[in-house]
């Protein structure tokens, strides 16, 4: 059973362009979660998603980023007119219902020339 | 109210040594309270995890103690090894009014030969 896969691993972005990150979950996980973390910080919640749905979206800038877990494919964060302060690792991690353990992917690692 | 506050930011042991990080938090709602580890470039992997009900967790060598009455815990890794050297971070969640986890800001620890 694969784990969690995010690509790409490593994406760089000049200021003003977007970056979509993408995220499968592991097989029969219907949960997905975003969290971001800046050098030297802890990781901070962006969004949570089951197929289809956002459900809580609360740790998302109100502008720029989007999030999306369509019913085929991967979810997709979405960061538009990209900044240099939207420089971090982007995790996504996954449950296979609500209030289980999340199990996380490698990371995309973002950087903003 | 949120937030999880870890410490130390950094803590250096010699192998065979008792590495102990420590958690406060303020939300009293918090009842899952997991431990991950974090090697450079890898996603965080859940080491331990404690609910309120108990005091004392033990998983190998890892062992988490509760002070629900204090709001704190701290993680406890008895002969550590140099391959214990990581981030670890400290997280809580609110199962009852959604599925995210606020994290500490996280200790680096290195275990020396």
């Amino acid at each position: 059973n694969a784990g969690v896969m995010q690509n790409p691993r490593h994406l760089v972005r000049r200021r003003g362009q977007e970056a979509r990150l993408r995220c499968s979950p592991m097989k029969g996980h219907s949960h997905v979660y975003w969290y971001r973390q800046l050098p030297e910080e802890g990781l901070k919640f962006m969004v949570y998603l089951q197929k289809e749905n956002i459900i809580d979206e609360s740790g998302m800038p109100k502008e720029r980023f989007s999030a999306e877990f369509p019913k085929e494919g991967p979810s997709i964060l979405r960061i538009q007119q990209v900044v240099r302060g939207d420089s971090a690792a982007y995790f996504c991690a996954s449950s296979p219902r609500l209030y289980n353990e999340q199990f996380f992917g490698p990371g995309t690692r973002l950087t903003v020339l | 109210q949120q937030q999880v506050k870890q410490s130390p930011q950094s803590l250096i042991v010699q192998k065979g040594g008792i590495p102990i990080i420590n958690c406060a938090y303020e939300n009293t709602a918090f009842d899952y309270f997991p431990w991950y580890q974090q090697f450079p470039g890898k996603g965080p992997a859940l080491l331990i995890a404690i609910r309120p009900d108990v005091s004392e967790k033990k998983e190998g060598r890892f062992t988490i103690s509760f002070n629900k009455s204090a709001k704190q815990f701290s993680l406890h890794i008895m002969d550590s090894q140099p391959g214990d050297s990581a981030t670890y971070f400290c997280a809580a969640q609110e199962e009852t009014s959604g599925s995210r986890l606020t994290f500490g800001e996280g200790t680096q620890l290195t275990v020396n030969p």
